[in-house]
Formats: structure tokens, sequence, C-alpha cells
């Protein structure tokens, strides 16, 4: 079992739509969670960061995360072709040495 | 500011050959990394440096891979000889600290290995 899973898609929805996007893990130590957008030919950028439990929105973008179950969400509300891109989850137990990356999650918003 | 300079952005080589690639973090990040991130994979760390000394390398396959960061600012990475499943985007990474904080990544380079 990996450590991280996340479902590559593809996933592709049109514009306007609320979009989910979902991480398991099995590392109960992980309390460190981001997530990462990557465009085509780029490196990845930090979309959302956070600690522990709990939910943390920046604009139309929405990080959730429940502990309990092991599980991580990023929702995109009113989501534009611009979000189209590669979206991976990571998490840590604390250093940067052990984070660990889902494979990403490839989002497609159509006009 | 300026962000992660990497480069080549592309490069091609044949089974047993050597490659290098370059990387120049952002201005006063103490903190680089390198990452493999194999297609369809999430990025993997390969080795972790603050300033000029290493702060893991568990991951990096020493018998063929290697890297140095000279005067703690340009970092490269090294491999001799390159294997078919090296094929892979090589990314490097800077951050500011050394615990748990904001990675700036490079835009990587995409080595193919025939």
């Amino acid at each position: 079992q990996k450590e991280v899973e996340q479902d590559p898609g593809p996933l592709s929805v049109p514009e306007g739509a609320i979009v989910s996007l979902n991480c398991t893990y099995s590392n109960s130590a992980f309390q460190y969670f981001m997530w990462y957008r990557q465009y085509s030919r780029k490196g990845p950028e930090l979309l959302m960061y956070t600690y522990s439990s709990g939910n943390k929105e920046d604009g139309r973008f929405t990080a959730q995360v429940d502990k309990s179950s092991k599980y991580i969400s990023l929702f995109i509300r009113d989501s534009q072709p611009s979000d189209s891109a590669t979206y991976l989850c990571a998490m840590s137990a604390g250093g940067a040495n052990d984070m660990r990356f889902g494979a990403g999650t490839r989002l497609t918003v159509k006009p | 500011e300026a962000g992660v300079a990497q480069s080549p952005r592309y490069k091609i080589i044949e089974k047993r050959q050597s490659v290098a690639f370059w990387c120049n973090p952002i201005s006063g990040h103490a903190t680089l990394y390198w990452y493999q991130q194999i297609l369809g994979q999430g990025p993997k760390l390969l080795i972790q440096f603050q300033n000029n000394g290493v702060v893991d390398d568990s991951q990096l396959p020493k018998d063929r891979f290697s890297a140095e960061r000279l005067k703690g600012v340009d970092s490269t990475l090294k491999i001799q000889p390159a294997k078919l499943e090296d094929s892979a985007v090589y990314l490097c990474a800077s951050s500011s600290g050394l615990g748990y904080d904001t990675q700036y990544f490079g835009p990587g380079t995409r080595l193919t290995v025939l």
C-alpha cells in the first residue's frame, strides 16, 4: 500500500463547476497537508497548506483535512479554464525531507 | 523576485552515458532539494542540502547519482552511468528554512534515456 493514494483521473468538468479532489494516506504521523498545482512543463507551485485537521479557505479554493479518516480534499468553486492542471497532494510529519506526494490528478476545465 | 532556475530544460542521452543538471535557487534560500518525478507519479526527494551540507540523501542511488552544492548556492546533480529507468523530470526546489517551509520549484529538466 502506498503511503499516499490519489486518483490520477483524468477529470474533465465544464467551466463553473465545483471540483472535488481527494487523497487518502496511511501514515498517522502526517500533520502538514499541502496541495500543489502543476501546469504542463512547469514545476509544482504551492496552492494550499493546512496544519492538522480542519478547513482552510482561500478565494475559490477550500482545503479539508480529516485526520480520523486519513482523508484530505481540495474543492475548487466556480472552476475556470485556467484551473486546468495537475493537482498534487503532499503531506509531511514535520520535516521537508519526509514529505510524500500523491501521483497527481489531471484536471481539465472546459469553456 | 527571480524563481528557481534550472538547465538544461531537456536532455536526451543513451543508456550508460553521463549527464549533469544545474540548479540556481532563489537568492537567500538556505535549503535546496532535488526531486525525481517519473511520468504519472508525484515527485520523490533525492537529496536535501542545508547551505552546502547534506541533510538527507537516503533516497539517492549513490552508485550512480551524485550531487553537490558548492558555496551553498548553485547545485549540480549528476547521473553516471544512466539507466533507462532514470527517464524522468528532475526538479530542483528551494526554501528559506530547514523545517517545514514553503518550497519553490523550478521548471525541471526532462531527461530521456534511450
